[in-house]
């Protein structure tokens, strides 16, 4: 069984440019999550899927992030502009729908690193 | 307020050492969860262990044990006899019970010297 996939694994962009992160969650996990690390600090919690809609969206940082999860199925994090200090690792991570299971672990992907220069 | 505390930010022992990483949560819900994640050099974050509030038994899996105290609202990590594999960076986490969303600690990174 393929696990959490996330594209790029890596991105260099320049402040001000554009970037789209993918992440692929593992067939059939209803909830998908976006997480960061930047500047080596906590990994913090940005949002949460479930299906297609937006559960927990207080994570994100500010309007330059956008999140989207067409069809339930794979999601993509846009960054517009980029500014410096958004440079970090991006996680997705993905897990089994609520059914009684709640809090069951979730699997992560392995990460995108973006730096702004 | 969620809070995950992992004081040690960096810890190096000699391979065949053993080595505890200590984790100290906050929380106000009765009903939450703990996790310890796996950071290797390779990036990903790999799943260790799930422990809810309920259940203070201590857990061992092959070299890896984790020690849940409640009472000190602790949840430690020991590896028996490290191996130069398990260099990596640490994570423990809490989720709590209304929500799926995890708090993590700020990591620690493990360096197990051959």
């Amino acid at each position: 069984e393929a696990g959490v996939t996330q594209f790029p694994s890596h991105s260099v962009i320049e402040k001000g440019q554009t970037v789209t992160l993918r992440c692929d969650p593992i067939s059939g996990h209803d909830n998908l999550y976006w997480y960061r690390r930047v500047m080596g600090k906590e990994i913090k919690f940005l949002l949460h899927f479930v299906k297609e809609s937006k559960q927990d969206e207080s994570g994100m940082p500010n309007n330059r992030f956008l999140a989207e999860r067409t069809g339930g199925t794979y999601s993509t994090l846009k960054v517009q502009p980029a500014e410096l200090e958004d440079s970090g690792v991006y996680f997705c991570a993905s897990s089994p729908g609520m059914g009684g299971r709640k809090n069951t672990e979730a699997f992560f992907g392995q990460g995108t690193r973006l730096t702004v220069v | 307020a969620q809070k995950v505390t992992q004081a040690q930010t960096e810890i190096s022992v000699v391979e065949k050492e053993d080595v505890t990483l200590d984790c100290v949560y906050e929380t106000r819900d009765t009903t939450y969860y703990l996790f310890w994640y796996k950071q290797p050099p390779s990036g990903e974050l790999v799943f260790l262990i799930r422990r809810n509030s309920f259940d203070e038994q201590n857990e061992i899996s092959g070299r890896y044990s984790w020690n849940f105290q409640k009472s000190t609202s602790s949840f430690n990590f020991t590896i028996t006899a490290s191996q130069v594999v398990d260099s990596a960076v640490y994570f423990c986490a809490l989720s709590e019970s209304h929500g799926q969303n995890f708090v993590f600690g700020p990591g620690t990174r493990l360096s197990v010297l051959p």
